[in-house]
């Protein structure tokens, strides 16, 4: 079956530099890639996602390559905030039962 | 727009108790899923029901689990006799509807300590 492999677990970056997370999954047959948010003492927010036909997405300071070759994608932050600190989770997707695999999980800690 | 509602944000429980969990869905979403997330890892998905069906129930623990949505809209997940182990946070979560690339919208979980 589908397994989603993300790192780094943990993140520290100074306050106004960038930050890359990265994900690898092994099934090529998925198809869709969201990134989700959590707070702590929250559920999950998706954040942005891409689908297999794209290379890239941006959305303001978030952006998500994917590089389907090498079957992995990635979530850069620029500019990052204090409001940046979070657990981030990537996922994988196929078909149309919609079940998402998820990754482990980063810690971003955005040092002031 | 209400988000996924769940109730009771914590509970505390010794092992072998049982424990209810109670999910309201965003209006309109048909699909639902329950998703147990233990502390440093992702959410793990248990069971997701497509309006009052079950669609994959198969990382359920049908021997001490179990979960219904029997109007099509609220559901609840039930632990009974709950482990140790059990001691996670339960996420709900809906969508519009089953397939690839709906977006899942979460609440914001209910917390099970397990002593």
């Amino acid at each position: 079956g589908e397994n989603v492999e993300q790192h780094p677990s943990t993140l520290s970056v100074q306050e106004g530099d960038s930050a890359v997370i990265k994900c690898t999954y092994s099934d090529s047959a998925s198809n869709y890639f969201p990134w989700y948010k959590q707070e702590l003492g929250k559920g999950p927010q998706l954040i942005i996602d891409i689908r297999s036909n794209v290379g890239e997405k941006k959305d303001q300071r978030i952006a998500v390559t994917l590089n389907k070759t090498a079957k992995h994608f990635s979530l850069h932050i620029t500019e990052t905030q204090p409001e940046d600190s979070a657990v981030y989770f990537c996922a994988a997707s196929k078909g149309s039962n919609y079940q998402l695999i998820w990754g482990a999980g980063t810690k971003l800690i955005i040092k002031p | 727009e209400a988000g996924v509602a769940q109730s009771p944000r914590y509970k505390i429980i010794e092992k072998r108790q049982s424990v209810a969990f109670w999910c309201n869905p965003i209006s309109g979403h048909a699909t639902l899923y329950w998703y147990q997330q233990i502390l440093g890892q992702g959410p793990k998905l248990l069971i997701q029901f497509q309006n009052n069906g079950v669609v994959d129930d198969s990382q359920l623990p049908k021997d001490r689990f179990s979960a219904e949505r029997l109007k099509g809209v609220d559901s609840t997940l039930k632990i009974q006799p709950a482990k140790l182990e059990d001691s996670a946070v339960y996420l709900c979560a809906s969508s519009s509807h089953t397939g690839s690339g709906n977006t899942i919208y979460f609440g914001e979980g209910s917390w099970l300590t397990v002593v």
